[in-house]
This record gives C-alpha cells, sequence and structure tokens, in this order.
C-alpha cells in the first residue's frame, strides 16, 4: 500500500542552524502539507502546496519557513535559523481521492 | 473561528465499547475524520466522513455526525487493548484549501 515516508526520523541542531526536513508524498497525490506537533500539544497546521506554490499558510509559517518540491517527488520543509521553540514533531501529509490526507511518520526536531 | 474539542481522556475495560466525542465549529465543514496516533507513531486514518452523511460504519468503527449540534463521535465495539492510543477529530473548514484542523486528542486507555 502506497504510503508518505519521512526522513530523517529524528534531526537536533543547534539554535540559529539551518534544517531540512524531508518527505516523499504518495506519487499520485497532488496536495501536500506540513503540520508540526509540540510535545502535548495539539497538531497544528504549517502550511498547503499545490501545483508548485504555497495555497495557504499559517500564522506560524514566517520567513523562516520555506517548502519546495524540487524534482516531482520530494517536498521539502526548510527552517533557515532554527529556534528552540520550533522543537517538535513535523508531519508532511498528502491527499488523495475525497480529501483524504495521508500523514507520514515524522521528523522529531530537537532544537539545543 | 475555527475551532475542535475534545475530551482528554477515556477509560475502558476490553471488549465493552468506546465513544469518543468532539465538538466543532466550522458549520461549513465537508469533511471530518478520525486519526489514531499511537505512542511515538504518526497519525493513521481511521475513517472520515462526509458532511451530507449521518452516520458511517467500517467495521468496529461507527462515525456519528449531528450537524445540527456540530458534534461528531467515534464508537469502537469489542475495544482491544491494541486500540490504546489517541484519537483525533478533524475538520476541514470552509474555504478548503484542505487544511485540517485537528482537536487536541483524546487518550484512550484499555484495559484489560
Amino acid at each position: 500500500e502506497p504510503e508518505v515516508t519521512q526522513t530523517p526520523s529524528h534531526q537536533v541542531t543547534q539554535m540559529g542552524q539551518e534544517v531540512i526536513l524531508r518527505c516523499v508524498p504518495i506519487s499520485n497525490h497532488l496536495y501536500f502539507y506540513w503540520y508540526r506537533q509540540i510535545l502535548g500539544q495539539k497538531v497544528e497546521f504549517l502550511v498547503s502546496f499545490y501545483n508548485n506554490e504555497i495555497s495557504e499558510k499559517s500564522e506560524i509559517f514566517d520567513d523562516q519557513f520555506s517548502v519546495e518540491r524540487p524534482d516531482g517527488s520530494n517536498f521539502t520543509l526548510k527552517i533557515r535559523s532554527t529556534k528552540l521553540e520550533d522543537s517538535a514533531m513535523y508531519f508532511c501529509a498528502s491527499t488523495g481521492f475525497h480529501n483524504e490526507q495521508f500523514f507520514g511518520p515524522g521528523t522529531r526536531l530537537t532544537v539545543l | 473561528g475555527e475551532d475542535v474539542e475534545q475530551s482528554l481522556f477515556l477509560s475502558v475495560r476490553e471488549g465493552d465499547s468506546s465513544v469518543i466525542n468532539c465538538t466543532y465549529t466550522d458549520s461549513s465543514s465537508t469533511y471530518l475524520y478520525w486519526y489514531k496516533q499511537e505512542p511515538g507513531a504518526g497519525l493513521q486514518l481511521l475513517t472520515y466522513i462526509f458532511s451530507n452523511m449521518d452516520m458511517k460504519q467500517d467495521q468496529r468503527l461507527t462515525v456519528l455526525l449531528n450537524k445540527k449540534d456540530k458534534h461528531l463521535s467515534l464508537r469502537i465495539a469489542d475495544t482491544q487493548t491494541g486500540d490504546s492510543a489517541i484519537y483525533f477529530c478533524a475538520e476541514i473548514p470552509s474555504g478548503n484549501t484542505g487544511k485540517l484542523i485537528f482537536g487536541q486528542g483524546t487518550t484512550l486507555q484499555v484495559k484489560p
């Protein structure tokens, strides 16, 4: 069964460093998303992406964040200068028919 | 505004039915979802219901939707210890960019 994959599973970085989180959505899906979940809190929407551009972004998704689909299969989330409060699980998702959103296993980002 | 609320904790005995409740605010929501998250894992899509339906059954899972009261419930029949997890209710609000708004999750504890 097709699935969304994410790498790495865990990323540890120093405050101020850039990180790139990678996702491979399900191959025939057209809509892609990033969410994050700070420990013990709700899953929060960050950004949606369709037709090679951002279709919606949340207040969290400021100019430190960017997304890219560089090669037709990968979907990346870049954080330019990480802050302590960026520590969270980051989930990638992609949408199929009937708006079924399938999630990847997540990347745990730890900013020290 | 967009908001989804759930009770935080439910404890049942193995073999009993579990009912997890959710309320939402956006009456224009088109789809409503239930996701399951096991410890350290991603979000698994369990089931979803289109807003013009009142009920959907899928094996041990029954989803009930009361649009008038903006209330969604998930009933798990014959609950097993493997059902122990966090259950998230989510909606796609009006505007339909596909972003999901999640509740804070209900932790289901199944006692043997």
